[in-house]
């Protein structure tokens, strides 16, 4: 399995609802992230776990909640979204293997997500 | 914030021509990689270039890298209308945390059959 699923492709929320977007790889890698991206734009990092532990996160607001249950798990838990945070999410992953930083990341297909 | 700048922001070519797209940074790099995107969805990895390599192919492609300009390109070969996409270039800087992965602004590119 060389790929990285995640759920659901397409997600319609309201500013009071709670949602997870979810996010599975079997590839064995060690590293999990989490991106956004706007319409026209490049992929911003948002978190960074390592070794399941939360390693980086780039200043983003409380509303966003990651969670690492597993190696090959991560979710993704969003609750008093704006408009604004409308967005296709990305999530990838990367092996931490010797040279670790030398590696290629694997993105899965994006959840686009709207907030109304 | 974003490391690389792509330039051209689009490029429109026709079957068969070939692609170049630059990129430039501005911190020292571990290394740098291309990535592709089709209408909005996930990014393929194309290919990776270490801070120590000058260039490299891959099938079609052929990316070099200058780090003494903080610049690299991208060359696709024999264009495709399937080649049409988002190109990114992004990078894993040198010290600090080597987990982050920044994308420049990247290519739309049009390949017209």
């Amino acid at each position: 399995d060389t790929e990285v699923t995640q759920t659901p492709k397409h997600l319609v929320m309201g500013m009071t609802n709670k949602k997870s977007l979810k996010c599975e790889q079997h590839m064995g890698h060690r590293a999990m992230y989490w991106y956004k991206q706007k319409a026209k734009k490049p992929p911003e990092l948002m978190f960074v776990y390592s070794y399941e532990k939360l390693s980086i996160n780039e200043s983003v607001p409380s509303r966003f909640s990651p969670e690492c249950p597993n190696s090959s798990l991560l979710n993704l838990h969003l609750h008093a979204l704006q408009p604004e945070d409308s967005a296709l999410y990305l999530c990838a992953s990367r092996n931490l293997g010797g040279g670790r930083q030398n590696y290629g990341y694997t993105f899965g297909s994006g959840t686009r997500l709207t907030v109304v | 914030s974003q490391q690389g700048e792509e330039d051209p922001q689009a490029l429109s070519i026709q079957e068969g021509e070939n692609a170049t797209m630059n990129c430039s940074y501005k911190t020292s790099i571990n290394n740098l990689q291309w990535y592709r995107q089709n209408s909005g969805r996930g990014l393929v990895h194309l290919i990776l270039i270490r801070s120590n390599e000058r260039e490299k192919h891959s099938g079609r492609l052929r990316v070099t890298l200058d780090t003494s300009k903080k610049s690299s390109s991208l060359l696709i070969t024999a264009s495709r209308a399937a080649d049409t996409a988002s190109y990114f270039c992004a990078t894993v800087n040198s010290g600090g945390s080597n987990y982050k992965l920044t994308f420049g602004k990247g290519t739309l590119l049009t390949v017209n059959p």
